[in-house]
């Protein structure tokens, strides 16, 4: 157990639906990061938050948005969604900013959420 | 932009051999991290194996180390006796910079080791 939760662990929906996934890091960790794991394009960065704010953008859609809340935990929105947003989410956490800080160069990643559109 | 490449799709080991699978990189980066992943059929991403691009020496995890050649810019994971559930997806991933203080992870495509009984 890698101590980060991610919910719920499968989403099927509709095209042009909204979903919202959601991340609870490990206790202490500062930054979230969100990555898409999809057969075609293998596994993608898409976003970052550091203690609320968001620190770096990857290959994220603007159909897409995320935030990190006070209490840390994350929740990545997808919206207007389609058939090829279909993939395995994961959020992962680790303590620092850049993880070259400190010391601990291990990123604790997340069960995943599967999502499948139809 | 940093790129990892994994050539080898997918492998076979025979229980209690030895196995390794390749990982190469390209960065321009002097100051990098490299980390392997296991991803079991169940989809979780399990850290195995870190190596930091001024360690002198490999990194070990109990079955698995990390042959790091810093000229060649490869860092191949070993996996000493093998067992049926080391069975797994393997990715080679490596820390970078992405600028404005950021860094990111940049994954290899993977490759499936299949241990064989």
């Amino acid at each position: 157990d890698s101590g980060v939760t991610q919910t719920p662990k499968h989403l099927i929906t509709a095209t042009g639906q909204r979903v919202t996934l959601r991340c609870s890091p490990r206790s202490g960790d500062l930054s979230v990061y969100w990555y898409q794991q999809s057969l075609d394009q293998g596994l993608q960065f898409l976003i970052q938050y550091y203690n609320g704010e968001e620190r770096a953008k990857g290959n994220i859609l603007e159909r897409f948005s995320a935030q990190q809340f006070p209490d840390l935990h994350s929740e990545l929105n997808l919206s207007s969604l389609e058939l090829g947003d279909s993939a395995l989410y994961f959020c992962a956490s680790s303590v620092a900013n850049d993880w070259s800080e400190g010391g601990n160069a291990e990123a604790f990643f997340g069960q995943g959420t599967r999502l499948t559109v139809v | 932009a940093q790129k990892i490449t994994q050539t080898q799709p997918g492998m076979f080991v025979q229980e209690k051999e030895a196995v390794t699978l390749d990982c190469t990189y390209d960065t321009s980066d002097p100051s990098y991290g490299l980390f392997w992943y296991k991803q079991p059929s169940s989809g979780e991403m399990i850290f195995l194996i870190y190596q930091g691009s001024y360690d002198q020496q490999n990194a070990t995890e109990g079955r698995y180390s990390l042959n790091f050649q810093k000229a060649r810019k490869s860092a191949n994971l070993v996996i000493s006796a093998s067992q049926l559930g080391d069975s797994a997806m393997y990715f080679c991933a490596m820390r970078g910079y992405s600028g404005a203080g950021s860094y990111q992870l940049t994954f290899g495509k993977g490759t499936k080791l299949s241990v064989i009984p």
